[in-house]
């Protein structure tokens, strides 16, 4: 039973491009989450999505930031044009019910050149 | 709002020694509070999760305690070992459950030889 698997491991992005973060949840899990790792910071709650629908969104910036989890496919996390700000590690975590453990994925290591 | 606190943020040790890692935490309306190890350049791994209605969680060398009272968490590692070098984190879980997760911001621990 592979874990929680996020691709990219590293992405590299110019300012004003866009960033596509892509989390695969393990099997039997519907509930994905997103948490963002700034240099020097703790973990931020980012978004909490289950099947085709966004359930928490408390924590997602107002704009440029968006965030999926449709019935066929991985979670995406998109982040339109980049800023050297938006340079962090993105972890993603699934797990089978609201209230059950929560496991997480490697992270994405996005930088912002 | 609740925010999560580590201390002390970093910490040395010799191999072999007992030690205690605290964690503090302002609501006390919590759903669980679970600890993790973050290796450097790695993801999460879950070490304990401890339910808001449980005072402690033990796993082999590893023992945390909750007191909701006092908003304090803290993980007891025993006989540690340089393979225990890692930042270690404590998160709390939000009352509505949903593993929407609050984190401190570590504690770096070094085991030497």
């Amino acid at each position: 039973n592979a874990g929680v698997m996020q691709n990219p491991r590293h992405l590299v992005r110019r300012r004003g491009q866009e960033a596509r973060l892509r989390c695969s949840p393990m099997k039997g899990h519907s509930h994905v989450y997103w948490y963002r790792q700034l240099p020097e910071e703790g973990l931020k709650f980012m978004v909490y999505l289950q099947k085709e629908n966004i359930i928490d969104e408390s924590g997602m910036p107002k704009e440029r930031f968006s965030a999926e989890f449709p019935k066929e496919g991985p979670s995406i996390l998109r982040i339109q044009q980049v800023v050297r700000g938006d340079s962090a590690a993105y972890f993603c975590a699934s797990s089978r019910g609201p209230n059950t453990e929560a496991f997480f994925g490697q992270g994405t290591r996005l930088t912002v050149v | 709002k609740q925010e999560v606190t580590q201390i002390p943020a970093a910490l040395s040790v010799p191999e072999g020694e007992n030690l205690v890692l605290n964690c503090s935490f302002t609501d006390s309306a919590i759903y669980n509070l679970q600890w993790f190890r973050q290796d450097p350049g790695k993801g999460l791994t879950s070490l304990l999760l401890i339910q808001s209605s449980q005072r402690e969680q033990t796993s082999g060398r590893l023992n945390a305690s909750l007191d909701k009272s006092s908003g304090r968490s803290t993980l007891y590692i025993a006989a540690s070992q340089p393979g225990d070098s890692a930042t270690y984190l404590c998160a709390a879980a939000a009352p509505g459950g949903g593993n929407k997760l609050t984190f401190g911001t570590g504690t770096q621990l070094k085991v030497e030889l």
